[in-house]
């Protein structure tokens, strides 16, 4: 079975501050990562994806992240953060790249501070 | 183009009723999931669907959840006795077969009271 973990439930940084969202998985096979962002009263968003190959992936907005798969990770970073960015974030976790389901971490609340 | 659309935003019923929400996906896409997120939690998968099959229901809570998909296309996910623990935004999303990102819609917010 695959399962997500993502250790910090709310992150406070202040507007052009770096930050890093933490994202851990468990998984015995091959996997998928992604992460998605909520803005209140909107639907998620993806913001990047990892399917193979390089381990950096880039995405939308200036954030990137970066796969390890000896720590089982793929933490989420941007190096100067904007207001617009506080939002709701998601790492979600696939067995395959497509027709199978996503198994979410529980959030991460990113909010920045002016 | 349109992206995947969710009727209706709200729903407030009472305990014990049956609730329909429906889902519209990208135009296109044969694979269409259900999801349903809890307050302060990532969504929780119920149903996937590959075509007009459901290919994988194990998340289903229980019996009283159930969705189909009769023409491929459009799902309607039907709850009967509603119950509290109900309450929950249910999410959908769609995906082609060729591609690993699923795109999401609003999200349905049932209430039950």
């Amino acid at each position: 079975a695959q399962s997500v973990t993502q250790l910090d439930s709310q992150v406070p940084v202040f507007e052009e501050a770096p930050v890093e969202l933490r994202c851990n998985y468990s998984s015995s096979v091959s996997v998928y990562l992604f992460w998605y962002v909520q803005y209140p009263n909107q639907g998620l968003q993806l913001l990047l994806k990892y399917l193979s190959g390089s381990t950096l992936v880039k995405g939308i907005n200036g954030f990137e992240a970066e796969f390890n798969k000896s720590q089982t990770s793929f933490h989420l970073r941007k190096p100067s953060v904007h207001i617009s960015d506080t939002a709701e974030y998601f790492c979600a976790v696939s067995g395959s790249r497509s027709g199978n389901q996503f198994y979410f971490g529980t959030g991460t609340s990113l909010t920045v501070i002016p | 183009g349109a992206g995947v659309s969710q009727t209706p935003s709200n729903k407030v019923t009472e305990k014990g009723k049956y609730v329909e929400l429906r889902c519209d996906p990208i135009s296109g896409h044969t694979a269409l999931y259900w999801y349903r997120q809890s307050l302060g939690q990532g969504p929780e998968f119920l149903i996937y669907f590959q075509g007009t099959g459901a290919a994988d229901d194990s998340g289903l809570p229980n019996d009283r959840f159930f969705a189909v998909r009769p023409e491929g296309s459009v799902s309607t996910l039907k709850i009967q006795r509603t119950e509290r623990g109900d309450s929950a935004v249910y999410l959908c999303a769609s995906s082609s077969i060729r591609d690993s990102e699923q795109y999401f819609g609003p999200g349905t917010r049932l209430t039950v009271t």
